[in-house]
Formats: structure tokens, sequence, C-alpha cells
């Protein structure tokens, strides 16, 4: 069975930084491209990040290129988000989703159950 | 990049309607359009992809169709069970993008 689990939320102060991480199983993580989602209170859904299965290729949205990185650490079947210069905007939840082949363009077969992230003084 | 709109915003209807909910890409993305289920505080679930093709266990009441910028998902016989908000993606190239969404309520 696949299973995402997020970890590393919290509250954090604008400006702050934190790192997500999703422990991945039951399937053969360095296979797969990886993805973050996210979705502030009340609000749709909004593609964050996207790394292919060996990590040579990683994409961004403009809202947070330059301030998230996203790695991976396949030998660990690990999915982390680096988040630096948080703002209020970036209040959300956080899912890490799975890619169904290696390259990022892909649908999202699998989610993890999110994890809250809040940004606030 | 790839722009998704989706409409309407929110619908109301009855148990047993057909139901059209409509996804427009602000350039072709051919087939590339995956639909997702959110219901209340549940995680997003894949329903369809490739436009048209129903992942496995989901009811065969639910139904894609389009091509090209212009996308609908069909949801026939509606159950009180499908309340929820429902999302389109298109995943033709990075960056990804999902619709605006439009929540479902049944009446």
């Amino acid at each position: 069975e696949v299973q995402l689990v997020e970890s590393g939320g919290g509250l954090v102060q604008p400006g702050g930084s934190l790192r997500l991480s999703c422990a991945a199983s039951g399937f053969n993580f360095a296979d797969f491209a990886m993805h973050w989602v996210r979705q502030a209170p009340g609000r749709g859904l909004e593609w964050v990040s996207g790394i292919t299965y060996h990590s040579g290729t990683k994409d961004y949205a403009d809202s947070v290129r330059g301030r998230f990185t996203i790695s991976r650490e396949n030998a660990q079947n690990i999915l982390f988000l680096e988040m630096n210069a948080l703002t209020p905007d970036d209040t959300a939840v956080y899912y890490c989703a799975k890619t169904y082949w290696e390259w990022v363009d892909g649908f999202l077969d699998y989610w993890g159950q999110g994890v809250r992230v809040t940004v606030s003084s | 990049d790839v722009q998704m709109t989706q409409s309407p915003s929110s619908l109301s209807a009855s148990v047993g309607d057909r139901v059209t909910i409509s996804c427009r890409a602000s350039q072709s993305i051919v087939d590339y359009v995956a639909w997702y289920q959110q219901t209340a505080g549940k995680v997003p679930k894949l329903l369809i992809q490739g436009a048209s093709t129903l992942q496995s266990g989901v009811p065969s009441r639910f139904s894609g169709s389009g091509a090209g910028t212009d996308f609908t998902l069909t949801i026939s016989n509606l159950q009180p069970e499908d309340a929820g908000t429902y999302f389109c993606q298109h995943y033709k190239s990075a960056p990804l993008a999902f619709g605006g969404g439009t929540k479902v309520y049944i009446k």
C-alpha cells in the first residue's frame, strides 16, 4: 500500500524557515517523480514544486521560486521541501504527492495527509 | 505557462441529477488533464486522467471528456457522497496548474 507521511510543519514567524519531509513507502520511491502541493485555508490547490526521479530536474511555482528548494534522498525514501523567507501567504496545508512516472509533468496518483504550516507573528 | 480556468465555482444539485463541470486551458494541452475530488476534510483523490480515463475504483457515474483547451467532468446520477470540491489539473508540462475548483452541494 502506498503511504506518504509528511512532517515538519508548524508555526513560524515571517521571514523564518522550515523544512518539510515526506516519508514514502509501499512503492519503489526512486522510480517516480514527486511533488509538493499546498492549500491555503478555504482556498484551492496550488502546485508548489516537483522533482524528477533522479533529481535531475526541479521545477517551482513562481510564487516560491528562489525561496523554496525541493530535494529527495532515494536511499531513504524521503522527499524534502526547504522553505525560507516565509510570509503569511505561505500559510497552508502542504501535501506531498506522487506522480505516475519518472518525470515532473504527470498527474498525481497518491497524496499524503498533509502538514500544516502557519506563518504568523 | 498554462492557466486552467474552471467553471462554475459552485453548484447545487439534487440526488439523481446530472452535473457538468468545465475546465478551459489557456493553450492546447492535448488530453493532459486530470480531475480530482476533495470531500470535506479529506485529501484530494484522483478520479480521471488523460481527460477521460477513469481511475480504478472510481464509480462509473463519473466521466471526463474533451481535448485541446476545453474539458468537462460529468457526474451522472449524483449521489450524496459526491458532495465536495472538484479540481482539474493540467500536466502538459511544468509548471503544473490546477483550476480554481468547483464546490458541489447536494440540495
